[in-house]
């Protein structure tokens, strides 16, 4: 978990709210990615950026939204369009895009809908 | 497309005996690949991963893995499992055929008993 921080640990959200999940690395890595696990469906990529004021898309990016303002910060917006969003929260860094690139994980964060 | 396949949910190991827990892949071109471990409640810790080279990689902790290219295969192993081994295990796979992004395994559950 060194070098990347998540804040909350624990986070609940009301219906219809808007939450925001803190990312923060000091590494000095260029890539950041947002991914969500759920029990027994591995890790799936919401979204991840290559650059500052730059992201891209992962595979389950509805309901959610990033911003790249800093380069050692990404936060994740869960809106309230994603309408199952109880899961485990996992960023990750690593030194550029490459998928040879080995991806340094965060602590997570516990996202629940009260 | 590029997947991975854990095919156990749970493996099960008496302390000091050999432990293996299987994963194979599918990508297109060369693949990289990776072990990952998790502790309950905390973010994914990197192991060990294969870029080119020896097939036998060695990581941490005492894990190694092979890398089997005729069978698509990188079965994480240990010579002598200990208690503190147990948690939940995933294997990964990325390669330029997945657009530079890392394929995660659904995890394994890594039980090592006294």
């Amino acid at each position: 978990d060194g070098g990347i921080t998540q804040s909350p640990k624990y986070l609940f959200r009301k219906e219809g709210q808007n939450v925001t999940l803190s990312c923060e690395q000091n590494l000095n890595h260029d890539a950041m990615y947002w991914y969500r696990q759920d029990p027994g469906q591995g890790l799936r990529l919401i979204y991840y950026s290559q650059i500052v004021n730059d992201f891209q898309k992962g595979d389950i990016a509805e309901g959610y939204s990033v911003s790249r303002e800093k380069k050692e910060s990404f936060p994740l917006t869960v809106t309230s369009a994603q309408k199952n969003p109880t899961a485990f929260y996992l960023c990750a860094s690593s030194i550029d895009l490459s998928s040879r690139g080995t991806q340094y994980f965060g602590p997570g964060t516990r996202l629940l809908v009260l | 497309a590029q997947s991975v396949a854990q095919p156990e949910d749970q493996v099960n190991v008496a302390e000091g005996n050999p432990l293996t827990v299987k994963c194979t892949y599918s990508v297109s071109g060369n693949p990289y690949l990776f072990w990952y471990v998790q502790y309950p409640n905390r973010g994914l810790q990197f192991l060990l991963k294969y870029i080119t080279g020896d097939n036998l990689v060695k990581g941490s902790y005492g894990f190694e893995a092979e890398f089997n290219k005729s069978q698509t295969s990188f079965h994480l192993k240990k010579p002598s499992a200990l208690v503190s081994d147990s948690a939940l295990y995933f294997c990964a796979v990325g390669g330029v055929g997945g657009g530079n992004k890392l394929t995660f395994g659904t995890g394994t559950q890594l039980k090592v008993e006294l």
